[in-house]
Order: structure tokens, then sequence, then C-alpha cells
């Protein structure tokens, strides 16, 4: 299967600092590129859809200033956590969704990173 | 309201037996139902996705089945293994281009 990378796989930063996370998709391109955030014993929240070219799609509650969001490349998408404090700490994720062939509707998702403010 | 509710929270079955998963949806019209695996501290992995026109998949020991009627999955694990152990997650989307939204999981746990 299409495989996803993350990293860092995990971050401690102070509050006030921004944090970078990158996603790649190493043997596909992905047009499309999504960033979840998980609680403990929490499922998957979807925060943003990130298009290759163009301006993320954020949901509903999430704040885009704090979470920019690039996808410069059909490969690469980066989510900046920016100013972060203690509630940003979580474990996000993303996926990325193979355009080849009968595998369109599935989508395939990076190791996480999480990401620790002190 | 649009929910996605996997019946148990946590799942405890003994060594070679079935186990079966329930993944319940109101309000939704899923043109494709994925099932994925998740370990603590990882990342979800892709298992099985059935179509709305299809009744079940199978792959080796995962056996998946969608009653649209019903508005329900149940994805089922046999001769299960103690490295089946993973909480298992159920995800709707109801078009190619529309987001995947997942239910809140169940936790497996196999023992001996």
């Amino acid at each position: 299967g299409a495989v996803v990378s993350q990293h860092p796989s995990r971050v401690i930063c102070k509050s006030g600092t921004s944090v970078k996370i990158e996603c790649r998709s190493l043997d596909f391109q992905a047009t499309t590129m999504f960033w979840y955030r998980q609680f403990p014993k929490q499922s998957l929240m979807l925060m943003a859809t990130s298009n290759e070219g163009s301006k993320a799609t954020y949901e509903q509650g999430v704040e885009k200033d704090k979470f920019l969001i690039n996808h410069a490349s059909l490969t690469l998408s980066t989510l900046t956590v920016t100013s972060a404090h203690p509630e940003d700490s979580s474990f996000y994720i993303c996926s990325a969704r193979d355009l080849r062939g009968q595998t369109q509707e599935t989508q395939y998702f990076g190791p996480g990173t999480r990401l620790l403010v002190l | 309201s649009q929910k996605i509710e996997q019946n148990s929270e946590a799942l405890n079955i003994q060594e070679g037996k079935t186990a079966t998963l329930t993944c319940n949806y109101t309000n939704y019209s899923p043109a494709y139902l994925q099932w994925y695996r998740q370990d603590p501290g990882r990342g979800p992995v892709f298992l099985l996705l059935i179509r709305e026109n299809e009744k079940e998949k199978r792959k080796e020991r995962l056996k998946v089945t969608f009653d649209t009627t019903l508005k329900q999955s149940l994805f089922h694990i046999t001769a299960s293994q103690p490295a089946d152990s993973a909480t298992y997650l159920c995800a709707l989307r109801t078009g190619t281009a529309s987001k995947l939204t997942f239910g809140t999981g169940t936790r497996l746990q196999v023992t001996l």
C-alpha cells in the first residue's frame, strides 16, 4: 500500500513558540492531504483539507491563522502550529489520498506527531 | 444530527475465537465505509474498504459486511491472535470528494 511519513514523530516546545510538522507521500502523488488531531481516547477529528497549489479548507472551529497549512508539492504538506499553547498538545496525524486506479477512495495515514507544549 | 457509533468501547476475546465489531451510523448516506486499525501512539492503518453496492468484502482473516438498510457494518476477525489487539476504527465517506469521518473506535484485546 501507499506510504505516508511524518516528521518529527514527537516534539516538545515552550508555550508561545511555533512548531512545523511535515507530511510526505513517499511512493505516490497526492493532490489532497488531510490533517487530523486526536486527543487521548478520542477519535480522529479532521482539522483541514490541504490541496496542492491552493489554500487549505479548514473545518469549523479550527483557526486558520493558528494552524498554517502549506501544500507546495504533490508529495509534501506542512502544518505549522503558531504560538503554541498547552491546550494545543495533541497527536497530529496527516493522511493522503492515493489517486491511482481503484484505490482512489482510500486514505493512507502517517504515523503521527505527538506535540507537547509546556 | 449525524453520528457514527461503534458500540463497544472495548472488546475482550480469547485467542482463536472470532471477534465481531459493530459500526452503526445515522443521518448518513455513505458511498464508502472503511475500517482502520490503530495501535497506541501510531496513525491508523487501512484494512478494508467496502462500497455501498457491496454486501461483503474479505481479506485473509478479515471480513466486512455493509447493510445500508440497517445502516450498519460488521467487522470480523477470524481465528484471532494476540497480535490483533488494537483499536479498530470505522470511517465513512459520502462521496469520492468528501471527507472521511471516523467513529470512536473499539479497543480489541485478544488474550491467550
